[in-house]
């Protein structure tokens, strides 16, 4: 199983919004909405801020939201804050053996 | 309070083997299915290992198949992971991560809702 696709960085400035996506293939994020993204500042864990695809755990703002069209999901930030300012994976299960597949991160830059 | 914190992290040499401890606290872990996430320095978030609550199932990614074992102590409240014929690309912070409830709507996998901090692993000679 590869890893899903993201792109290495995105940067915007406050206020703004930016969207990171995730594209994996019909057999991962195009078959499950099991779709989940995490934060991660730097020299932290992973924390969850998205979970099946759209959700937000307690806690997670509403700026965060998640989306999904075929074998791409999106995770769009709005109102950007300088603690956005972190590492973001994306992750699928597969429904096989290989159970989770995470995307190779993509840096995001608060201007 | 959930909690899952780390343990057994060392500096040991290639063809070496080493035994992680992850221990839960703050819920029951006989409920849930746990996983071993890894991350090489530097670089991204890599699965590795899934054990049911009652280690019926247990996956490895194949970058560890044949070499690493996932066990679970229910009682003791602890996840293991035996790492042996450690390699240099083994280098990396472990992280035990939960998964969703077995009663979750959405399905094993779906998500890993707590992490511990994190164990470092170093390979040198």
């Amino acid at each position: 199983q590869s890893a899903l696709t993201q792109p290495p960085s995105v940067s915007g400035s406050p206020g703004q919004s930016v969207t990171i996506s995730c594209t994996g293939t019909s057999s991962d994020v195009g078959h499950y909405n099991r779709v989940s993204w995490y934060q991660q500042p730097p020299g932290t864990a992973p924390k969850l801020i998205i979970f099946a695809v759209s959700n937000r755990p307690s806690g997670v703002p509403d700026r965060f939201s998640g989306s999904k069209s075929g074998n791409t999901a999106s995770l769009t930030i709005s109102g950007l804050q300088a603690e956005d300012e972190a590492d973001y994976y994306c992750s699928s299960y597969t429904g096989t053996s290989t159970y989770v597949v995470f995307g190779g991160g993509t840096k995001l830059t608060v201007l | 309070e959930v909690q899952l914190v780390e343990s057994g992290g060392a500096l040991v040499e290639p063809g070496g083997s080493l035994r992680l401890s992850c221990v839960a606290s703050g819920f029951t872990l006989k409920t849930y299915s746990m996983n071993w996430v890894r991350q090489a320095p530097g670089k991204g978030l890599e699965w590795i290992s899934y054990i049911s609550p009652t280690s019926s199932t247990i996956y490895y990614a194949d970058s560890v198949k044949g070499r690493f074992t996932i066990s679970r102590d229910n009682v003791q409240n602890s996840v293991y992971l035996q790492m042996n014929s450690l390699r240099d690309e083994d280098t990396a912070v472990y992280y035990c991560a939960r998964d969703p409830p077995l009663t979750s709507y959405y399905g094993s996998g779906s998500y890993f809702d707590y992490w511990g901090p994190g164990t470092l692993v170093t390979l040198s000679s």
